[in-house]
């Protein structure tokens, strides 16, 4: 069946670090991957996607690629801030039976210090 | 555009009542909601696919008696839990479906509601 894996956290980075977090997948077909992020006691607000191989998607100077030699759409910021903190999700969705539901990843923790 | 709202934001019930969860969708029509549940630090657990005008489907492990879940429009669903307990106490989240082509694969997520259960 279909699986997100996501690297475990919590990440904790300094101001103006570099951030990767890693999601590889396992699913039939062609997916569409997503990340979202929570902000503590909040429900899930889109980051950014992707629907098809090689796109690459963006939102807020976070970026993520969509890998399919890789199975893979690692999210990456080049610098972090403090209001960054707030647990990050990767997720998939396809056709599957018919319905498009979601597969989340476990989740990770970003912390990020002044 | 495709806003999600959840009302309320935050309940606290006793032992042995029952709370209800609305889901709306603002600006689009949604066939399509889900339902599902967050534990402290944990992902979330899909619960149930609620769909307009018919019975929802539960994942496996889901006590459909016990989470109650009605689409009676195209723009509202509702969790009810039923006799709760301090162990359905947690975070339930909805998601909307704009059912238009080319959006099919993509959810929109409620604010959340903290139940807590005395």
């Amino acid at each position: 069946g279909n699986s997100v894996t996501q690297m475990e956290g919590p990440v904790t980075l300094s101001e103006e670090a570099f951030l990767t977090i890693n999601c590889t997948y396992t699913a039939t077909g062609y997916p569409s991957l997503f990340w979202y992020v929570q902000y503590p006691g909040e429900g899930l607000q889109l980051l950014l996607k992707a629907t098809k191989a090689d796109d690459k998607g963006s939102n807020k100077g976070f970026e993520a690629t969509y890998r399919k030699e890789t199975t893979s759409f690692h999210l990456e910021k080049g610098s972090v801030q403090v209001s960054d903190s707030a647990v990050y999700f990767c997720a998939l969705t396809s056709r599957g039976s018919g319905t498009y539901k979601y597969i989340f990843g476990t989740g990770t923790r970003l912390k990020v210090l002044a | 555009g495709a806003v999600v709202s959840q009302h309320p934001s935050r309940v606290i019930c006793k032992s042995g009542t029952s709370v209800k969860i609305e889901c709306r969708s603002l600006d689009f029509q949604a066939t399509t909601m889900f339902w599902y549940r967050q534990f402290p630090k944990q992902s979330l657990m899909l619960m149930a696919t609620s769909n307009e005008g018919s019975k929802a489907t539960y994942e496996q492990g889901v006590e459909k008696d016990k989470f109650l879940i009605n689409h009676a429009s195209l723009t509202l669903s509702t969790l009810t839990v039923t006799s709760a307990h301090p162990e359905d106490s947690s975070f339930y989240i909805c998601s909307a479906r704009e059912e238009k082509a080319g959006r099919l694969n993509e959810q929109f997520f409620g604010p959340g509601t903290r139940l807590t259960v005395l």
